[in-house]
């Protein structure tokens, strides 16, 4: 059946520093790609997405490659900030179904 | 850009009572809204699946006798936890899906504590 995995946390990393978070799914037709992040207390933004192989998604300096050939959808960061801690969820779904997530990652950054 | 909200977000009930959580679309007609339950330090898990004007779809697992769910319009589901027990404590979110937009927005999520 379709599923994600994403690498367990929690991760620690300095202000700035790169950051990359994995994130592999198993999927039995071509679905769209997410991530998700979650600040404390709050419920899940939007942070990017690709619907297609080989699409990038990307914002607010984050970015994602929707990889056909792997089976990855991994985050990265260049530099990130302390206002980037938060829980980053990756997610498969299909048009106009639910969602499959991954297990979330947590991320703190360190001034 | 698309809102959906939750109420209440925070409530604190003692065993036995039923708690009622609101998922509204503010400015989007939603044909299909999602209901997830989140546990301390893990993923969302889909409870179930609720269609305006007829009865959710609930995922193997979840009783739906305890989780009452209504999509009375297309703007309205509302999640009834009743006789909730402390094993209930979770935080919930909705989501909803725009006939307009073929997207989901979720909600901030309400956090039930169950005494």
């Amino acid at each position: 059946g379709d599923s994600v995995t994403q690498m367990e946390g929690p991760v620690t990393l300095s202000e700035e520093a790169f950051l990359t978070i994995n994130c592999t799914y198993t999927a039995t037709g071509y679905p769209s790609l997410f991530w998700y992040v979650q600040y404390p207390g709050e419920g899940l933004q939007l942070l990017l997405k690709a619907t297609k192989a080989d699409d990038k998604g990307s914002n607010k300096g984050f970015e994602a490659t929707y990889r056909k050939e792997t089976t990855s959808f991994h985050l990265e960061k260049g530099s990130v900030q302390v206002s980037d801690s938060a829980v980053y969820f990756c997610a498969l779904r299909y048009s106009g179904n639910q969602f499959y997530f991954g297990t979330g990652t947590s991320l703190t950054v360190i001034p | 850009g698309a809102v959906v909200s939750q109420h209440p977000s925070r409530v604190i009930c003692k065993s036995g009572t039923s708690v009622k959580i609101e998922c509204r679309s503010l400015d989007f007609q939603a044909t299909t809204m999602f209901w997830y339950r989140q546990f301390p330090k893990q993923s969302l898990m889909l409870m179930a699946t609720s269609n305006e004007g007829s009865k959710a779809t609930y995922e193997q697992g979840v009783e739906k006798d305890k989780f009452l769910i209504n999509h009375a319009s297309l703007t309205l589901s509302t999640l009834t936890v009743t006789s909730a027990h402390p094993e209930d404590s979770s935080f919930y979110i909705c989501s909803a899906l725009g006939t307009s937009y073929n997207e989901q927005f979720f909600g901030p999520g309400t956090r039930l504590t169950v005494l």
